[in-house]
């Protein structure tokens, strides 16, 4: 058990370019939630996947965003044309389902910076 | 729907006193109660979580809570501060029921320790 991963750890980017992050889950865990925590908040939930299938996404994700679980391993998150408002903590988790109740286990995050 | 008030953003506590931080929540469904502790640059790591099973909850590092559902409370206590426990914490509810575990989280208390 590695823990779960994320890639790059900082990203600095100039308003209107692309930036995509990545996320490594727990190898066994089928479940993968992202989250973006801006400063001075908890985090937020953004989108979800169970496998490869994107079961839940939040209002929070503009159509500026987009999530993909390919072959439900890894995960990356998309933002086209960044906009000052999108710096902040992207986090990824993973889990797996134990029963009725599960365990999100966090990675390092991305932290973002629009200039 | 649900969601998690942490009452003071900012404690601050002697090494070697108790440790008291607030969190209530509200849920229309049986709740599953977590606590997260972030230090800075990093991801969130699990402290403890209600699992229903019983109402205080023994977490790592000493920490503990007590889920008082006359109260909608979870607050989270540790009997002696540690300066390795200066760091953010975050309370977060998620409900039962459904496929998506997904967490509401409080804006979170940062714990400072003075020596």
């Amino acid at each position: 058990d590695t823990g779960v991963s994320q890639d790059p750890r900082h990203k600095i980017t100039k308003r209107g370019q692309n930036v995509t992050f990545r996320c490594d889950p727990i190898s066994e865990h089928n479940r993968l939630y992202w989250y973006r925590q801006t400063l001075g908040q908890g985090p937020e939930f953004l989108t979800y996947f169970q496998n490869e299938a994107q079961l839940e996404k939040s209002r929070l994700l503009s159509d500026r965003f987009s999530a993909e679980r390919p072959k439900g391993s890894f995960s990356t998150l998309e933002i086209q044309r960044t906009e000052q408002g999108d710096s902040a903590m992207y986090l990824c988790a993973s889990s797996s389902r134990q029963g009725a109740q599960e365990t999100q286990y966090f990675g390092p995050g991305t932290r973002l910076l629009v200039l | 729907a649900q969601s998690v008030t942490q009452l003071g953003s900012h404690v601050s506590v002697s090494e070697g006193a108790l440790v008291l931080l607030r969190c209530n929540y509200s849920s229309s469904v049986p709740p599953y109660l977590f606590w997260y502790v972030q230090y800075p640059n990093q991801g969130l790591q699990l402290l403890l979580k209600y699992t229903s099973a019983a109402t205080l909850v023994k977490g790592i590092n000493g920490f503990e809570a007590e889920f008082k559902k006359s109260e909608t409370s979870f607050h989270l206590t540790k009997p002696s501060a540690h300066m390795s426990d200066a760091a953010e914490y975050f309370c977060a509810v998620s409900e039962s029921g459904g496929s998506n575990y997904k967490l509401t989280f409080g804006k979170g208390t940062l714990l400072t320790v003075n020596p």
